[in-house]
């Protein structure tokens, strides 16, 4: 396990409401991302970081903003939460000897 | 862009054999797999890093067509410890993007 964990594990939360979901590492992986799994779809990329303050959008970016300001840390947020935000969100570091990813055990986000 | 994965649901009876595959329209530089159980997160398989590399994880194993931009996932001889969904990941610089995932139930 490269010691992912995220927090909170579960969150419900109501329509416009921001959130902010936490992921830290410590493995000193330069490379952090956030996935959401939704079925049908698979694991599709929010947004990503290779290294403290670079972020770059993934393929579903639109209502996500990221931070970085730690190589430990990578804060997802949404600005003003919508029920299409209903999800379970992965975060993932990146490296180890065969370059793979590590993932941290998902929150479970409900907007209402 | 997110890679594309055939079948998407696979059902075996233990022992039998199954292929999983993986293609992109852009090129794959790196294919990796994963694979993830019910209400867990997914964990690493395997990576292919060259064209027509195979590699082997139990009764695991894979290979990488780099001018096809196609991988495969081969199931041998299932064990029930099988089951999960099957989630092939291609990247693209620092991205690594997945397929929908493939789900196998392996029954006694």
């Amino acid at each position: 396990d490269a010691g992912i964990t995220q927090s909170p594990r579960h969150k419900v939360t109501e329509t416009g409401t921001p959130v902010t979901l936490r992921c830290h590492q410590t493995e000193n992986h330069r490379y952090m991302y956030w996935y959401r799994q939704d079925p049908g779809h698979g694991l599709r990329l929010i947004h990503y970081s290779y290294g403290v303050k670079d972020t770059d959008k993934g393929e579903v970016s639109d209502g996500y903003s990221v931070s970085r300001s730690k190589t430990e840390d990578f804060l997802l947020t949404l600005e003003s939460a919508t029920s299409s935000q209903t999800s379970v969100y992965f975060c993932a570091t990146r490296g180890g000897p065969s370059d793979e990813q590590y993932f941290g055990p998902g929150t479970r986000l409900t907007v209402t | 862009q997110q890679p594309v994965q055939s079948p998407q649901a696979v059902i075996l009876r233990e022992g039998e054999d199954a292929v999983i595959n993986c293609s992109s329209s852009k090129a794959l530089y790196s294919v990796h797999w994963y694979r993830q159980k019910h209400g867990e997160a997914p964990v690493f398989l395997m990576i292919l890093l060259k064209g027509g590399e195979q590699k082997g994880h139990e009764k695991i194993s894979a290979s990488f067509n780099e001018k096809k931009q196609q991988s495969s996932l081969y199931l041998t001889a299932s064990q029930l410890s099988y089951s999960g969904t099957y989630f092939c990941g291609s990247t693209n610089d620092y991205k690594l993007s997945f397929g929908a995932g493939t789900t196998v139930t392996v029954r006694a």
